[in-house]
């Protein structure tokens, strides 16, 4: 079974728009953390934001931040005012504290119109 | 700039041949992971070294080896190479595999590899 699914392939969205992208995952792990990485054309994976499972509040960084629904399984991106340079795939990715890998979902595909 | 080095950038080579992947880790890190991609895809776990040891093992083949050095680089060995195996190989680091640490992992900018 999928762990972690990522139900948007690809989406289009105008520039300074926020934009969602989607994340649930499943896990019996009452400890566990969630992780969002970019990676733009050019190939590198970058980090940019975690949620805990504990966390009482939802994560954010700068114009990310992540809408964590813990009853739901889900912990979906939200980037506002959205830039060109926003244009990338984004992955959602799970650690269970039982098992200290990292579980990644296919990804979504983010274009930014102008 | 992760502060994850790998080397080479790009790598073409032909069927049949072995090549070595190099990977050094942010400072202080002591994990490290292997990850391939192929074009298109997502992330494939290939295997994870922590502090010198084998810790953990992902879709890895067996013509695929990989080791940590003490002094932390990683090196990963890819031989009787097929055209299948072209892709986008990422070593990652993280301070740690245990718990009380978040564990996210930092890539480096990956090996190119073109098997003709």
């Amino acid at each position: 079974a999928q762990k972690i699914t990522q139900t948007q392939p690809g989406m289009f969205v105008q520039e300074k728009e926020a934009v969602t992208l989607d994340c649930t995952y499943d896990t019996s792990d009452p400890s566990y953390g969630l992780f969002w990485y970019k990676q733009p054309s050019s190939g590198e994976m970058i980090f940019l934001i975690y949620q805990g499972s504990y966390d009482q509040q939802n994560a954010t960084e700068g114009r990310y931040s992540l809408n964590f629904q813990k009853a739901r399984k889900s912990a979906n991106l939200v980037i506002s005012a959205s830039q060109l340079g926003d244009s990338a795939m984004y992955f959602c990715a799970m650690r269970e504290d039982s098992n200290y890998q990292l579980i990644w979902g296919a990804g979504t595909k983010l274009i930014i119109k102008p | 700039d992760s502060g994850v080095t790998q080397t080479p950038k790009h790598l073409i080579t032909a069927t049949g041949q072995r090549v070595t992947l190099r990977c050094s880790p942010r400072s202080g890190d002591l994990s490290v992971y292997w990850y391939q991609q192929s074009l298109d895809q997502g992330l494939q776990f290939l295997i994870q070294y922590y502090n010198g040891e084998e810790r953990a093992k992902g879709n890895i083949l067996e013509r695929f080896s990989a080791q940590q050095f003490p002094d932390l680089h990683s090196e990963l060995n890819l031989s009787s190479l097929e055209l299948g195996d072209s892709a986008l190989y990422f070593c990652a680091s993280s301070v740690s595999h245990g718990q009380g640490h978040r564990g996210e992992q930092y890539f480096g900018p990956g090996t190119r590899l073109t098997v003709t």
